[in-house]
Formats: C-alpha cells, sequence, structure tokens
C-alpha cells in the first residue's frame, strides 16, 4: 500500500523553528518529486514547496521562500521540510503529497497525500 | 502568478441531482489542470487530471472538461459520499495555485 506519513507538527512561538519529515512507504520513493501543501484553519489549499526525485531542484512559494527549506533523504525514503522563522499565519495542517509522475516526467500535480500534521504557531 | 478562481463557493443539490463547477484560470493553463475531493478531516483526493481524466477508482458520475481558462467539474448524480469541497489545481506553471473551493451541501 502506497503511503505517506507526516510527522514533527505541533505548537512553536513565533520566530521559532519546527522540521516535519514525511515517512515514505509502498512505492519506490527516489522516482518521485515531492510536494508540501498546507491548509489553514477554514482554508483553501495552499502549496508550498517541491522537491524533484535527486532532491537538486527546488520551488518555493513567495510566502515560504527564505524561511522553509525542503529536502529529502532517499535513503531514508523520507522527505523534510525544515520551518524557520514561523509567523501566526503559519499556522496550518501540512500535508506531504507524491507527484504523479515519475522518473524524469514530472507533472505537479499529487496523486497521493498524506494525513497532515499540524503546526500551530503562537504565543 | 496564475490565480484560479471557483464558482460557486457553496453549491446546495439534492441527492440524485447533477452538479456543475466552475475553475477559471487567469491565464491560460492548456490542459494541465486538476480537481480535489476533500472530505472534513481528510486529505484531499486526485478525481481528475488533465481537465477530463478520471483518476484510479474514481465513479464514472465525476467528469470533467475545458480547456485554457474554463473548466467544469460535474457530477451526474450526487451520492452522500459526494457532498464534500472540490478543487481545482494548475500545474501548468509556477507557482501551482489552486482554486478557493467549492463546497457541496445537502439541499
Amino acid at each position: 500500500e502506497v503511503q505517506l506519513v507526516e510527522s514533527g507538527g505541533g505548537l512553536v512561538q513565533p520566530g521559532g523553528s519546527l522540521r516535519l519529515s514525511c515517512g515514505a512507504s509502498g512505492f519506490t520513493f527516489r522516482n518521485y518529486a515531492m510536494s508540501w501543501v498546507r491548509q489553514a484553519p477554514g482554508k483553501g489549499l495552499e502549496w508550498v514547496s517541491s522537491i524533484r526525485d535527486s532532491g537538486a531542484w527546488t520551488s518555493y512559494a513567495d510566502s515560504v521562500k527564505g524561511r522553509f527549506t525542503i529536502s529529502r533523504d532517499n535513503s531514508k525514503n523520507t522527505l523534510y521540510l525544515q520551518l524557520n522563522s514561523l509567523r501566526a499565519e503559519d499556522t496550518a495542517v501540512y500535508y506531504c503529497a507524491k507527484d504523479a509522475g515519475s522518473g524524469t516526467v514530472y507533472y505537479y500535480y499529487m496523486d497521493v497525500w498524506g494525513k497532515g500534521t499540524t503546526v500551530t504557531v503562537s504565543s | 502568478e496564475i490565480v484560479m478562481t471557483q464558482s460557486p463557493a457553496t453549491l446546495s443539490v439534492s441527492p440524485g441531482e447533477r452538479a456543475t463547477l466552475s475553475c477559471r484560470a487567469s491565464q491560460s493553463v492548456s490542459s494541465n489542470l486538476v480537481w480535489y475531493q476533500q472530505k472534513p478531516g481528510q486529505p484531499p483526493r486526485l478525481l481528475i487530471y488533465g481537465a477530463s481524466t478520471r483518476a484510479t477508482g474514481v465513479p464514472a458520475r465525476f467528469s470533467g472538461s475545458g480547456s485554457g481558462t474554463e473548466f467544469t467539474l460535474t457530477i451526474s448524480s450526487l451520492q452522500s459520499e459526494d457532498f464534500a469541497v472540490y478543487y481545482c489545481q494548475q500545474c501548468n506553471s509556477w507557482p501551482l495555485t489552486f482554486g478557493g473551493g467549492t463546497k457541496v451541501e445537502i439541499k
């Protein structure tokens, strides 16, 4: 079964940091681009960041550029999101998601999603 | 940035009726448009990709159409499990952007 499991969320003060992790199983993780998408309470979906299969190429939403860093460890089948300089507006459920493409074919839409991990930024 | 606008924000439909949801892009995204369904407390589920192709396991009552800037998701006969929020997403250019969602509720 293809599965993504996020962890690392929690309550953090403004200006603080967190590292989110996403463990993948049931597919060849190193062959797929991956993304993080977030959803603020009661709001819609917002793309945050994507990384290609090798990890050599990344992209970020303007709202997080310079503060968040996406990375991956293909030997551990794990995706990461380092969140720095957190703001109240970063409060959201953060979803890890798998690209529908494979290898050098990137579609940039997501066919498998984790259940999410909640990040709350508050003093 | 391509802005995706969904309408209506809320759609009240009786079970068995047809639902038509719209998604408009601020500039052409060709056919690089997908639809997701999200139920409360759950992650999104991919429904339609390439504007009109159903994802694996998606019932035939769901259909997508359109290209360029105007897209439609149609649910031909609403079942109880279809009441949810539906999002469109363009995957034509960076940054990836989602519409604000359409909530399909029971009338």
